[in-house]
């Protein structure tokens, strides 16, 4: 069993619509949560951080953990055709100087126009 | 003004070879990172160097050895490629903070598409 399942999709939802991505993990050292997005053929950018239980909010954005049950989730309201792109999550036990971010698998989002 | 430089972009050889990646960040940072990515979108880290000292080491085949000959640079030299070897490639940097208490944000190149033929 992986570390950090995340379901790869794809997932196409219609402009406009909210978009919900999740991720569940076994090990409860984790303590920092990401959300990375990554265009066609680039790097990975992060898109949000959080390191506590509950919701933190971005502009259309959403990143809610849940630590009780091992479980992240990011929302994305008005979702836009430049939102198409493949978001994974990561997380990160975080100890000093050593930071081996964990990724899931990435779950590949389209927006249809 | 790129902050992760990687080259080549794209990199196609035969089985058998020996091939190199370098990479550069202009970001000051002092760790820098090796991430696989494979076919499935799956990114796993390899390696990563903080101040020239190597910390992470994945269970990596010998045949991967990655080099950092001063703290802007990270390069990943592979012996005997292997069909498997396939991937793109990423280097990421970082720069850990002395509260320890902050996530610090790996800012990833864009990356070199590996084929072994």
């Amino acid at each position: 069993q992986k570390e950090v399942e995340q379901d790869p999709g794809p997932l196409s939802v219609p402009e406009g619509a909210i978009v919900s991505l999740n991720c569940t993990y076994s090990n409860s050292a984790f303590q920092y949560f990401m959300w990375y997005r990554q265009y066609s053929r680039k790097g990975p950018e992060l898109l949000m951080y959080t390191y506590s239980s509950g919701n933190k909010e971005d502009g259309r954005f959403t990143a809610q953990v849940d630590k009780s049950s091992k479980y992240i989730s990011l929302f994305i309201r008005d979702s836009q055709p430049s939102d198409s792109a493949t978001y994974l999550c990561a997380l990160i036990i975080s100890n000093f100087g050593n930071e081996k971010l964990t990724f899931g698998t990435g779950t590949r989002l389209t927006i249809i126009p | 003004d790129t902050a992760v430089s990687q080259t080549p972009k794209y990199l196609v050889t035969q089985m058998g070879n020996d091939k190199s990646i370098k990479c550069e960040q202009n970001l000051g940072h002092d760790t820098m990172y090796w991430y696989k990515q494979d076919s499935k979108k799956f990114l796993k880290i390899m390696f990563s160097y903080n101040n020239k000292e190597l910390i992470i080491n994945e269970t990596v085949p010998n045949r991967f050895s990655p080099k950092s000959p001063d703290k802007a640079h990270l390069n990943l030299h592979i012996n005997s490629l292997e069909l498997g070897d396939s991937a793109v490639y990423f280097c990421a940097s970082s720069q850990v903070l002395a509260s320890g208490e902050t996530y610090n944000e790996q800012f990833f190149g864009p990356g070199t598409r590996l084929t072994v033929l």
